[in-house]
Formats: structure tokens, sequence, C-alpha cells
């Protein structure tokens, strides 16, 4: 089945660094989220997007819509050792809202 | 908080047995999805759920697997007989209908097949 782009694929960071992340389609979505998750466990959701050109926060975490709508961006400010895990984007679209995962930034954090 | 319940957490089964794993969404979600991730790789859809209906199983190995959600509430989706290429996990999620939708996870299933 189809997934979308991410890169980086994986990243070591020091602790205290800010990281960009970024997931890309070939196809337009209405909904953009992302999510983390931890290992051997479920997709928690981070954020959710809902309109071309949105910047939305939370916390440490900002995220973007891209004005092309195929694209979205994903900031953490000043990580921290529980941001380790890996980050999915996922693109929602069509009638029954059918839901597309990226490929997963894994990021690791060095104290 | 309201949550997506999914069990069993973890199933050790042997090839050609069958299998079956149970999900409860959240209270009024519509939309039930059931995801396969392999280990490495993002989540994959194998069937979607708008209520109890089938709107999505383009993904869904037809020969082994079923799902259903009968009353359009909790779902099962089985596996008969399990390969060990089956080895994931098998995530449900659900939605609200329509709308500004925002998908939230279970823990999932650890399957391993051996």
């Amino acid at each position: 089945g189809q997934q979308l782009n991410q890169s980086p694929q994986s990243m070591f960071i020091q602790e205290g660094e800010d990281v960009s992340m970024n997931c890309t389609s070939s196809s337009i979505f209405n909904t953009w989220l992302w999510y983390k998750q931890d290992p051997g466990e479920g997709p928690v959701l981070l954020i959710a997007l809902y309109k071309a050109g949105e910047l939305t926060s939370n916390g440490r975490l900002t995220a973007q819509f891209g004005i092309t709508r195929k694209d979205s961006f994903l900031n953490i400010s000043a990580s921290i050792p529980s941001d380790v895990g890996i980050y999915f984007c996922a693109g929602i679209s069509g009638g029954y809202q059918k839901v597309t995962f990226g490929t997963g930034t894994k990021l690791q954090v060095i104290p | 908080e309201a949550e997506v319940a999914q069990s069993p957490r973890y199933k050790i089964t042997e090839k050609s047995q069958a299998v079956a794993f149970w999900c409860d969404p959240i209270s009024g979600h519509a939309t039930l999805y059931w995801y396969r991730q392999i280990l490495g790789q993002g989540p994959e859809l194998l069937v979607q759920f708008q209520d109890e209906s089938v709107v999505d199983d383009s993904q869904l190995p037809k020969d082994r697997f079923s799902a259903e959600r009968l009353k359009g509430v909790d779902s099962t989706l089985k596996i008969q007989p399990a390969e060990l290429g089956d080895s994931a996990m098998y995530l449900c999620a659900s939605s609200l209908e329509g709308g500004h939708t925002e998908a939230f996870f279970g823990q999932g299933t650890r399957l391993t097949v051996v």
C-alpha cells in the first residue's frame, strides 16, 4: 500500500537542540496528523492540521500544513530525552477519511 | 480519558493456526480502522469500517484475513491460517465521522507466528 515519504529516516541530536522533519506526498490531503510511537505501543496523536498553510503548536512542537496540501513539517524545540521515539505523519483524504501513514522518522536524543 | 481498547496485547501462534484480535473503539466513533505495522515501517491500512460497513479493504489479504464489525461498535480481525510473514503489530484506530477528523489508536496486538 501507499506510504508517504518522511525525512530524515533517522536522526541523532544533542539534548536541547531543535529538530525538524518533513513529510511529502504525490497526493493532496485534507488533514495532516503527526503521531509519536514508543516501542511496543500504538501511535499517540501529537498535532492535527486542517487547513493549507496552517501553523499549529502543542508545547514544544510546531507543525505546518503545506500550502500545496502535499506536504507537512514538524519541528521540536529544545529536545529532551523523552522525545525519543518514532514520529509518523499521516494524511487524510477522501469522503471516507482514509488515513495514510508516512515511513517514519526515528529520533534519538543524546543527553 | 476515552481510549481504543485492544486485546490481546501479545499473541504467539503456530503457523497454519487461526488467530483473532479484538478492538473496542472510542464511544461514538463511527469509523474504525485496522492497520498492520511491520517492524521499522509505518502502519498500513488493512480495512476501514464506517459503522458496520466496510468502506476500504483493498489491502486486506482476503484469502486468509477477515474482519467484521457486526453491530457497528467493536470489531474482530481474524487470520486463518496464519503464516510466518504475518508476524507484526496489529493496530486498531477510530475516528468521528466527517468534519475535522483525528484518528486515535489502541496499544496494538503484537503477533508472533512461529
